[in-house]
């Protein structure tokens, strides 16, 4: 159980356009999703936190007007990457976890790969 | 202030043998977490082992093991009898709760490279 599933796994845009990138829990309600960002052969830095039906709570240094975060429902969460540029292009991973106590890891999504030309 | 840190970049073991991944951290925290992840070239992410700071035996799963050691405040992962498939990035995270909000946060990683 407890299946996180990523869409798309990777995608190419050119630049000043706008990428979706969906976050859904299959088979668990998430009330939190956390969006990280991960630079090739680096760790996994936390973007934001997601919050089913308020906004998003965002990390120092994260611009929340480029990068929109919706969470409208209990099992998606959305993050939309606007007016892309080249910098932008990295490996976004989305994760949540099922409410069973604070030793539930976080289940990953396989990640998006997004390659801004 | 909440840091991890993995002082490994890369570490190589023999097929078959033990091998430690070392993780420290940094917390004032009297509760929180430490997690194991594996994310093989393909990106995923995988979990592999979890110690909570009140457990007092060290967790295991398998082939992995924690050895959690709070006064020193570290959290070594130890793989025995590594197999070819181990080859991955593994990373140590710790889980805080800040402002009564769950948030974890990863180490640099260790890249292990497993040899036949």
């Amino acid at each position: 159980g407890a299946v996180v599933s990523q869409h798309p796994s990777w995608v190419i845009c050119k630049s000043g356009t706008s990428v979706k990138i969906e976050c859904r829990s299959l088979d668990f309600q998430a009330t939190t999703m956390f969006w990280y960002r991960q630079f090739p052969k680096q760790s996994l830095m936390l973007m934001a936190t997601s919050n089913e039906g308020s906004k998003a709570t965002y990390e120092q240094g994260v611009e929340k007007d480029k990068f929109l975060i919706n969470h409208a429902s209990l099992t998606l969460s959305t993050l939309t990457v606007t007016s892309a540029h080249p910098e932008d292009s990295s490996f976004y991973i989305c994760s949540a976890r099922p409410n069973r106590g604070l030793g539930s890891p976080l289940h990953f999504g396989n990640g998006t790969r997004l390659t801004v030309t | 202030a909440q840091k991890i840190t993995q002082t490994q970049p890369g570490m190589f073991v023999q097929e078959k043998e033990a091998v430690t991944l070392d993780c420290t951290y940094d917390t004032s925290d009297q509760s929180y977490g430490l997690f194991w992840y594996k994310q093989p070239s393909s990106g995923e992410m995988i979990f592999l082992i979890y110690q909570g700071s009140y457990d007092e035996q060290n967790a295991t799963e398998g082939r992995y093991s924690l050895n959690f050691q709070k006064a020193r405040k570290s959290a070594n992962l130890v793989i025995s009898a590594s197999q070819l498939g181990d080859s991955a990035m593994y990373f140590c995270a710790m889980r805080l709760l800040m402002d009564s909000s769950y948030k974890l946060i990863f180490g640099s990683g260790t890249r292990l490279l497993v040899r036949p």
